[in-house]
C-alpha cells in the first residue's frame, strides 16, 4: 500500500516557539492532503486540507493564521503550528489520497506535539 | 451536519470471543462508510468499506454491513486475536465531499490471551 510519512514523530518546545510538521506521500503523488488533530480519547479533527499549488482550506474555527500549511510539491506538506501554547499540545496526523486511486486515504503515523 | 457515534470504551476480550462494535451515522445523502484500525505506534489503516446500502465490507474476518434503514455499519468479528488489539474508528464520506472523512472518537480494544 501507499506510505505516508510524517516528521518529527513527537516534538516538545516552549510557549512562544513555532514548531514545523512535515507530511510526504513516499510513493505515490498526492495534490491534496489532510491535516488532523486527535485529542485524547477524542476523534480525529480535520483542521484543513492542504492543496498543491494553492491556498489551503481551513475548517470552520481553526485559526489559519496560527497553523500555517504549505503543500509546495505532490508529496510534500508542511503544518507550522506559530507561537504555540499548551492548548496546542495534541496529536496532529495528516493523511493524502492516492490520486490514481482516488478512493483510499493513506495516513501518516502522526506527530506528537508538547508545549510547554 | 454530518456526525459518526461510535459506542463506548475501551473493550477488553479474551481471545476467540465474539467482536461487536456499534456505529451509527448521520448524514445527508448517501455517504460511503468505513473502518479503519490503528495499530500501536502506527497511522490509521483502512479495514473495509462499503459504498452504498446493504454492503458488506469484509478484511481480516472482519466485517461491517451498510444498513441505510438503522444508519448504521456495525463491525464484527467471529473469533478475535491478541493481534487485533488496537484502536477501531468508523468513519463516513459523503457524496462531493472531495474525500473529506468524518470520524467517531474511536475505541480501544484489548484481547487478552
Amino acid at each position: 500500500g501507499a506510505v505516508v510519512s510524517q516528521h518529527p514523530s513527537w516534538v516538545i518546545c516552549k510557549s512562544g516557539t513555532s514548531v514545523k510538521i512535515e507530511c510526504r506521500s513516499l510513493d505515490f503523488q498526492a495534490t491534496t492532503m489532510f491535516w488532523y488533530r486527535q485529542f485524547p480519547k477524542q476523534s480525529l479533527m480535520l483542521m484543513a486540507t492542504s492543496n498543491e499549488g494553492s491556498k489551503a482550506t481551513y475548517e470552520q474555527g481553526v485559526e489559519k493564521d496560527k497553523f500555517l500549511i504549505n503543500h509546495a510539491s505532490l508529496t510534500l506538506s508542511t503544518l507550522t503550528v506559530t507561537s504555540a501554547h499548551p492548548e496546542d499540545s495534541s496529536f496532529y496526523i495528516c493523511s493524502a489520497p492516492d490520486d490514481l486511486r482516488g478512493d483510499e486515504q493513506f495516513f501518516g503515523p502522526g506527530t506528537r506535539l508538547t508545549v510547554l | 451536519g454530518d456526525s459518526v457515534t461510535q459506542m463506548e470504551g475501551p473493550v477488553t476480550l479474551s481471545e476467540e470471543a465474539f467482536l461487536t462494535i456499534n456505529c451509527t451515522y448521520t448524514a445527508t445523502g448517501y455517504p460511503s462508510l468505513f473502518w479503519y484500525v490503528q495499530y500501536p505506534g502506527e497511522g490509521l489503516q483502512l479495514l473495509l468499506k462499503a459504498t452504498k446500502a446493504d454492503d458488506k465490507g469484509s478484511n481480516k474476518g472482519f466485517e461491517a454491513t451498510y444498513r441505510k434503514e438503522t444508519t448504521s455499519f456495525h463491525l464484527e468479528k467471529g473469533s478475535v486475536q491478541v493481534s487485533d488489539s488496537a484502536v477501531y474508528f468508523c468513519a463516513l464520506r459523503n457524496t462531493g465531499a472531495n474525500s473529506k472523512l468524518t470520524f467517531g472518537k474511536g475505541i480501544t480494544l484489548s484481547v487478552r490471551p
